[in-house]
């Protein structure tokens, strides 16, 4: 058990309104990822972090900001959801340096958009 | 950017046949790989991976993928498929872009065990 919990599990929002989804990790992993599962699609990443206050946008970020002010907790913001939002979201931490070590994820948060 | 490509989006057989899950990636110079499952309701868990070294490798549970570098795969492959084995699989490259190895995910090939 790689000791990350993401909250909510499920949340219903509408259109319009900003979107909070918590990753918090155990472990004090310095790699953090945020990822969208959609039927067809699989995984894309949308933000990851290599560190405190250290973070980059991955392919699909438009719409979503992050923040990392503590180690073990990463932050995804859905600044104005949308129904294009609608998605299972996946924390995922790295248990080495990020060189080739494999990922560890959370349950995911599952995100209705109304 | 990496792509990796999954050549299959399902898979149906029965239980205990064999079964081959595809996957290709796009080249580069140094890459590492990686098969994840994913149950239903859960988030993915790392099957098995492929570093460095002997270009067969496998899992506690009896799947195994070979690195093929000339032709860019990394099959999976199990003998003798369980009902248990019905998920969804995940096949993953990282490479170094920018300094940091993202991690770049297939879209999935759903396996699907018949009794």
């Amino acid at each position: 058990d790689a000791g990350i919990t993401q909250s909510p599990r499920h949340k219903v929002t509408e259109t319009g309104t900003p979107v909070t989804l918590r990753c918090h990790q155990t472990e004090n992993h310095r790699y953090m990822y945020w990822y969208r599962q959609d039927p067809g699609h699989g995984l894309r990443l949308i933000h990851y972090s290599y560190g405190v206050k250290d973070t980059d946008k991955g392919e699909v970020s438009d719409g979503y900001s992050v923040s990392r002010s503590k180690t073990e907790d990463f932050l995804l913001t859905l600044e104005s959801a949308t129904s294009s939002q609608t998605s299972v979201y996946f924390c995922a931490i790295s248990e080495g340096t990020g060189y080739g070590s494999p990922l560890h994820f959370g349950n995911g948060t599952r995100l209705t958009v109304t | 950017a990496q792509s990796v490509t999954q050549l299959d989006s399902q898979v149906p057989v029965f239980e205990e046949a064999p079964v081959e899950l595809r996957c290709n990636y796009s080249s580069s110079v140094s890459v590492y790989l990686f098969w994840y499952v994913q149950y239903p309701n859960q988030g993915l868990q790392l099957l098995l991976k492929y570093l460095s070294g002997s270009t067969l490798v496998e899992s506690i549970n009896g799947f195994e993928a070979e690195f093929n570098k000339s032709q860019t795969s990394f099959h999976l492959r199990k003998p003798s498929v369980h009902i248990s084995d019905t998920a969804e699989y995940f096949c993953a490259v990282s490479d170094l872009t920018g300094g940091s190895y993202i991690p770049t995910f297939g879209r999935g090939t759903s396996l699907i065990v018949h009794p």
